[in-house]
């Protein structure tokens, strides 16, 4: 079947570091691939998608690339604020038939602290 | 303002009441899935929708019941709450089966604890 795994947390930062957090996964077919951002006490919000390989996801500063040969989508961010504090999920749309249905397969989520 | 609208966004149930969570999205979606989320799990899947009248089960299904009379509507019916399903709870919906231009839109959440 379908599954993510996502690098260990909880992730520590200092204000303006460097940040990646590793995300491979295993799927048949060609699934699409997001990370979503979670804030605290509140729901899920899509941060960056890709659909095929080699695309490039970015937004606010994250950025992703789809890479088939190695599957994975680690993301990437070259300088981190507080504010970019949150749980970060790792996700994939494809069902274990090579179709998909409106499903979503999550990595289990890493802990972004960042501290001034 | 467009979005999917969960309720409640809190509830306390005891072991083996029954309740229903509501899940309503104005955008028109097909696509609608429940998922929890329990620490260190990230979110599993419980149901998942294609349209209405059209239902079927996720990775984490027992103890839990769904139907899908409207397109805008898909309640969540625990039957007879247990521990275990205390857990966060959310709703998600899309245009599109693997998310779109948009991605996949998720209600802002229930907490749900069983006693």
């Amino acid at each position: 079947g379908n599954s993510v795994t996502q690098m260990e947390g909880p992730v520590t930062l200092s204000e303006e570091a460097f940040l990646t957090i590793n995300c491979t996964y295993t799927a048949t077919g060609y699934p699409s691939l997001f990370w979503y951002v979670q804030y605290p006490g509140e729901g899920l919000q899509l941060l960056l998608k890709a659909t095929k390989a080699d695309d490039k996801g970015s937004n606010k500063g994250f950025e992703a690339t789809y890479r088939k040969e190695t599957t994975s989508f680690h993301l990437e961010k070259g300088s981190v604020q507080v504010s970019d504090s949150a749980v970060y999920f790792c996700a994939l749309s494809r069902d274990a038939g090579g179709t998909s249905y409106g499903k979503l397969t999550f990595g289990q989520g890493t802990i972004l602290t960042v501290h001034p | 303002n467009a979005g999917v609208t969960q309720t409640p966004k809190f509830q306390v149930l005891k072991t083996g009441q029954s309740m229903t969570l509501q899940c309503a999205q104005d955008m028109n979606h097909e696509y609608m899935s429940w998922y929890r989320q329990d620490p260190g799990m990230g979110l599993r899947l419980i149901h998942y929708s294609v349209g209405a009248g059209i239902t079927d089960q996720g990775e984490v299904p027992n103890g839990y019941n769904v139907s899908r009379s409207t397109t805008e509507d898909f309640p969540l019916r625990l039957l007879s709450a247990a521990p275990s399903q205390t857990s966060v709870y959310f709703c998600a919906s899309s245009s599109n089966p693997t998310g779109g231009l948009y991605g996949y839109t998720f209600g802002s959440g229930t907490r749900l604890t069983v006693v």
